[in-house]
């Protein structure tokens, strides 16, 4: 009855190298995210997806991907890594639509370390 | 420049001894403020959401306050179970229907026994 689930927890990769991290919510929510927590635990807002459509997009390299198949799923996929990409990547979902007011919940979180 | 701030970084306090946190906000008309619970290795787990000045909202030992410019979250009587980062996150009237939060980075709470 896992809410929010990402795969995988843990991620070890190679400098350079291209990964994904998968994220699916039960929940019924029109709204998917993703996180970046760095090692100082600050939680910062990466993207967001709502119907599929991308409505937010921070100050990201444009080596992270995001696509949504549909509005339970929300996937990263990261090329080229580097060093500084090491940090947490949470997914969360929210029901923004006909909702005036929004509780964002989390997934476990993915926690990527690149060497 | 939407912004918040948190205080304490660290708390560290004996079971039954109660205190407050502080998440100090600065954002361009407030939509709500967001309490989370992150324990190590974990998503952050919703505790509250506040919405207006003067509004109060209570969970166990936990209470959280809110002003025009700042939250309070107020343990009673803590437990060594409590132990945790606290977290606080605005959502900003110009968001529209983004959902976007703003979070404050977050005050690392410790109960001894």
């Amino acid at each position: 009855d896992t809410a929010v689930s990402q795969t995988p927890k843990y991620l070890v990769t190679q400098m350079g190298n291209d990964k994904s991290i998968k994220c699916e919510q039960n929940l019924g929510h029109d709204t998917m995210y993703w996180y970046k927590q760095d090692s100082k635990k600050f939680l910062k807002i990466m993207f967001s997806y709502n119907n599929k459509e991308l409505i937010i997009n921070e100050t990201v390299p444009n080596r992270f991907s995001p696509k949504s198949p549909d509005k339970a799923h929300l996937n990263l996929h990261i090329n080229s890594l580097e060093l500084g990409d090491s940090a947490v990547y949470f997914c969360a979902s929210s029901q923004v639509g006909r909702s005036t007011y929004n509780e964002q919940f989390f997934g476990p979180g993915t926690r990527l370390t690149v060497l | 420049e939407d912004q918040v701030t948190q205080s304490p970084e660290a708390l560290r306090l004996q079971e039954g001894e109660s205190s407050s946190l502080n998440c100090s906000y600065t954002v361009s008309g407030l939509r709500g403020l967001f309490w989370y619970r992150q324990d190590p290795g974990k998503g952050p787990e919703f505790l509250f959401t506040l919405y207006s000045a003067g509004e109060e909202k209570e969970k166990e030992r936990l209470k959280a306050t809110l002003t025009k410019k700042e939250s309070f979250l107020h343990i009673t009587a803590p437990k060594p179970e409590d132990s945790a980062t606290y977290l606080c996150a605005v959502q900003a009237m110009g968001s529209g229907n983004t959902g976007k939060l703003i979070f404050g980075q977050g005050t690392t709470l410790q109960v001894k026994p």
